[in-house]
């Protein structure tokens, strides 16, 4: 079973220019989430899909970050414009319903703004 | 806002030995608490995970041990191994209007020595 596919795996930016990262969740999983993590730190929750319905928002800087999943499937992460403070790694998991506790994760992509 | 407190933030043991990590929480309404592995260039797996119906739960050689009145929960790793060797993250969730969320501990490095 394939699991949480994501790409790219690394991006270099310089600020201000836009960025996007695109999941692809396990298949029959209808919750997606994309979280940030810090260096050193446990990931943070971004955003929340149930099918192609954000759920939760709440901690998305909208400001700046759009997050989509058309068809309830696959899902794009957008920054525009990027900032230095956003250098991290950005994760997403997705789990079979909305109330299912184990989340499976990608292996991130690991975003550097110059 | 930190809800799950997690410590020690770095752990050396020796093979053989046992590796113990201690999280803390601040809300009652939590009631799920896994523990999540991740390697470098990872991302985060389920390890184990424990309901506050009971006070501990063994898996192999993982042991969850929760304490509900002092709001702790804790992994013990027995014969810890070089293959052990990863960041190890404890988290809580509690079930809300539109799903469950999870919070992140800030996490722990473990190094096992051969």
């Amino acid at each position: 079973e394939a699991g949480v596919v994501q790409s790219p795996r690394y991006k270099i930016i310089e600020k201000k220019q836009p960025v996007a990262f695109w999941c692809n969740p396990i298949s029959g999983h209808n919750t997606l989430y994309w979280y940030l993590q810090n260096l050193g730190q446990g990931p943070e929750l971004l955003i929340r899909y149930e099918n192609e319905e954000a759920v939760d928002d709440s901690q998305l800087p909208k400001d700046r970050f759009s997050a989509e999943r058309l068809k309830g499937v696959d899902s794009t992460l957008k920054i525009q414009p990027a900032e230095l403070g956003d250098s991290a790694v950005y994760l997403c998991a997705s789990s079979l319903d909305v109330w299912g506790n184990e989340q499976f994760f990608g292996p991130g992509t690991r975003l550097t703004v110059l | 806002q930190q809800q799950v407190k997690q410590s020690p933030q770095s752990l050396i043991v020796q093979k053989g030995g046992i590796s113990i990590i201690n999280c803390a929480y601040e809300n009652t309404a939590f009631d799920y608490f896994p523990w999540y592995q991740q390697f470098p260039g990872k991302g985060p797996a389920l390890l184990i995970a424990i309901r506050p119906d009971v006070s501990e739960k063994k898996e192999g050689r993982f042991t969850i041990s929760f304490n509900k009145s002092a709001k702790q929960f804790s992994l013990h790793i027995m014969d810890s191994q070089p293959g052990d060797s990863a960041t190890y993250f404890c988290a809580a969730s509690m079930e809300e209007t539109s799903g469950s969320r999870l919070t992140f501990g800030e996490g722990t490095q473990l190094t096992v020595n051969p």
